[in-house]
């Protein structure tokens, strides 16, 4: 089965710093995806980004990037510049290319802004 | 994004009623939708896999006659807690995926407390 392993509980960041939050994967798959949710305290689920195995290419948006390495099943999610409205419940999720839409989540990193 | 709106966002009823959350995709159509339960300061839990016209694929341990699942449209879900006890007052958040997306936008989530 696959799981989603996020090490940080909580971080904290400054603002205007840059933070990373951690997340690691177990698959036997290839071909899948992996995503970064963000819950803020109105519990809103939204998608900060996402990024398909088979590119090689780290996806960016805006002041989030991630540093994907395929080999070691890391997908960590930088944040730059950070601002308060950043501070929420982090989830990383993994889902299969080519079999089923069900998404696997993280247990999550609270992130807190420090003005 | 795609938008998902659900429905209602809180609700208080008796122990031994039933309640009804509804889940809708605006602007897309959704062959699957997802129930998830989330406890505080934790992760989503999967309740269960929903595709339109088909029954419900429920996740290990959820009861599935407790948890009734409706997907009679390509945009409407229904999550139907069936004699509720406060035990299942909890946060229940419903998704639609996207295939044109390949991902998944989540609603609002809705707040059940039974007293």
């Amino acid at each position: 089965a696959q799981t989603v392993t996020q090490s940080q509980p909580e971080m904290s960041v400054q603002e205007a710093e840059t933070v990373t939050l951690s997340c690691t994967y177990d698959t036997s798959e290839s071909d899948y995806y992996l995503f970064w949710y963000k819950q803020p305290p109105s519990r809103q689920m939204i998608l900060v980004i996402r990024q398909e195995a088979y590119k090689q290419q780290n996806a960016t948006e805006n002041r989030f990037s991630v540093n994907f390495q395929k080999a070691a099943k890391s997908f960590s999610l930088k944040i730059s510049d950070s601002q308060l409205g950043d501070a929420a419940m982090y989830f990383c999720a993994y889902r299969r290319a080519n079999t089923g839409n069900q998404f696997y989540f993280g247990t999550g990193t609270s992130l807190t802004v420090i003005p | 994004g795609a938008v998902v709106s659900q429905h209602p966002s809180r609700v208080i009823c008796k122990s031994g009623t039933s309640v009804k959350i509804e889940c809708r995709s605006l602007d897309f159509q959704a062959t699957t939708m997802f129930w998830y339960r989330q406890f505080p300061k934790q992760s989503l839990m999967l309740m269960a896999t929903s595709n339109e016209g088909s029954k419900a694929t429920y996740e290990q341990g959820v009861e599935k006659d407790k948890f009734l699942i409706n997907h009679a449209s390509l945009t409407l879900s229904t999550l139907t807690v069936t004699s509720a006890h406060p035990e299942d007052s909890s946060f229940y958040i419903c998704s639609a995926y996207t295939p044109s997306g390949n991902t998944i936008y989540f609603g609002e989530g809705s707040w059940l407390t039974v007293v």
